[in-house]
């Protein structure tokens, strides 16, 4: 079984909908990621938390809010979808040990029309 | 601010000859840096990591990648690329509290012709 699973994979909806993502993890890992993908851009960092009780800010936040559930739940949510947030999204996880990588899950590739 | 420069979008490289793929991090403390590779339709896969001590670091499927701070760059190595090679490939810097939160640069497409 995978030790990050999202769900789910694919999802289309509207403008103005508000849309949910999930994340978990079976890793034992206290740091959860948020990230989105871009044609040429890369990833970049929505939200991040190091433990249940801390959440921050990445790059690009607006738009975005999140939810830390239990150590092995993240949930990224748009309370209002729009266009421009059609992207892959990818949640992450590390140890927090120093240097640790992060490991990824499979994607959720979001299209808002 | 950290930031992290690929500065090829796109290489192609025959099948059996060597690959150097690029990489240039801005980062005001020694840094973690990191090489990902994504396979097409998969997520992201951790080739090999840099945080201390030797600069030259192997990681997995034959790459390595050589830390050199004079110009703060972290290049990617391959001395004989395979046709299942063909991905995006991701460098990254570690940011934030422990180098955790990836700084990532946008990508370098890799074409492998036979």
């Amino acid at each position: 079984d995978a030790d990050v699973t999202q769900t789910p994979r694919n999802r289309i909806t509207k403008t103005g909908k508000r849309i949910m993502l999930e994340c978990s993890q079976t890793k034992g890992h206290d740091r959860m990621y948020w990230y989105r993908q871009d044609p040429g851009l890369g990833l970049q960092l929505i939200y991040y938390s190091f433990d249940v009780k801390d959440i921050n800010k990445g790059e690009i936040s607006d738009g975005y809010s999140v939810s830390r559930q239990a150590q092995a739940k993240f949930s990224l949510s748009l309370e209002s979808a729009i266009p421009n947030q059609t992207a892959l999204y990818f949640c992450a996880t590390s140890s927090g040990l120093a240097g640790g990588e992060q490991f990824f899950g499979p994607g959720t590739r979001l299209t808002v029309l | 601010a950290q930031s992290v420069t690929q500065p090829d979008i796109h290489i192609t490289v025959s099948e059996g000859a060597s690959l150097e793929l690029r990489c240039n991090y801005s980062y005001g403390a020694t840094p973690y840096l990191f090489w990902y590779v994504q396979s097409p339709g998969q997520g992201l896969q951790l080739l090999l990591k840099y945080f201390s001590g030797d600069t030259l670091v192997q990681g997995i499927k034959g790459f390595e990648a050589e830390f050199k701070r004079s110009q703060s760059s972290f290049n990617l190595r391959k001395p004989s690329v395979h046709w299942s090679d063909a991905a995006e490939y991701f460098c990254a810097v570690g940011a934030g509290q422990a180098g955790t939160a990836l700084i990532f640069g946008k990508g370098t497409t890799l074409s492998v012709s036979s």
